[in-house]
């Protein structure tokens, strides 16, 4: 299994002010994802990762909000812009093989207060 | 489309008690179904999936699910807990050409001492 790692692991931030979060994964994956999870809540997609293109996002989330990084295989980015405290919540990569039924594997998380 | 329903928001057992977290799903397409655990503060971690084959599907630390066709439920089990068990379990789907995941609520599970 891939070994995902995330920075930061948590940070408070101003309202309106931007956070850039960071995953690397130790070997190269073919699909990464980002995912939300607000508090008391399950997760939910905010979009998959393309490498060499534009993300790909789910209903309700935009790229002007959540811009995505995908340089190469082993490394993306994910960024939650112009925050309110609406968007306390952590945020998980996953990453995966890219084949129905293969298993995720996620990161450790980052977790985001907004105040 | 596909959904997930975790019929219990919360479970507490003894330690040493036997326990069952409820899953069931919705799907038009073949199904495959996987139990994630989040301990506090960390990501997640696959318990097990099914794929195919054999309906029992045994995971890590013990635990096991079976996976029901005609109920459309993939329940996990384990006889017997520890307070280690304590966290949050995640029952989730992807299914026909969809390689995303989607997730139910989570249940938690306390064991007590």
């Amino acid at each position: 299994s891939a070994v995902i790692s995330q920075k930061p692991s948590r940070d408070i931030c101003q309202r309106g002010t931007s956070l850039t979060i960071q995953c690397q994964v130790d070997s190269q994956v073919t699909m990464m994802f980002w995912y939300r999870q607000q508090p008391g809540q399950s997760l939910t997609l905010i979009a998959t990762a393309n490498q060499g293109s534009e993300a790909t996002y789910e209903s309700g989330f935009v790229i002007d909000k959540f811009p995505i990084s995908r340089p190469n295989l082993t490394f993306s980015t994910l960024t939650v812009s112009n925050m309110s405290p609406e968007d306390s919540s952590i945020y998980l990569c996953s990453v995966s093989s890219g084949g129905v039924g293969d298993t995720q594997y996620f990161g450790p998380g980052t977790r985001l207060t907004v105040l | 489309a596909q959904s997930v329903t975790q019929l219990d928001s919360q479970v507490p057992v003894f330690e040493e008690a036997p326990v069952e977290l409820r899953c069931n799903y919705s799907s038009s397409v073949s199904v495959y179904l996987f139990w994630y655990v989040q301990y506090p503060n960390q990501g997640l971690q696959l318990l097990l999936k099914y794929l195919s084959g054999s309906t029992l599907v045994k995971g890590i630390n013990g635990f096991e699910a079976e996976f029901n066709k005609s109920q459309t439920s993939f329940h996990l089990r384990k006889p017997s807990v520890h307070i280690s068990d304590t966290a949050e379990y995640f029952c989730a789907v992807s299914g026909g050409s969809n390689y995303k995941l989607t997730f139910g609520k989570g249940t938690l599970l306390t064991v007590n001492p």
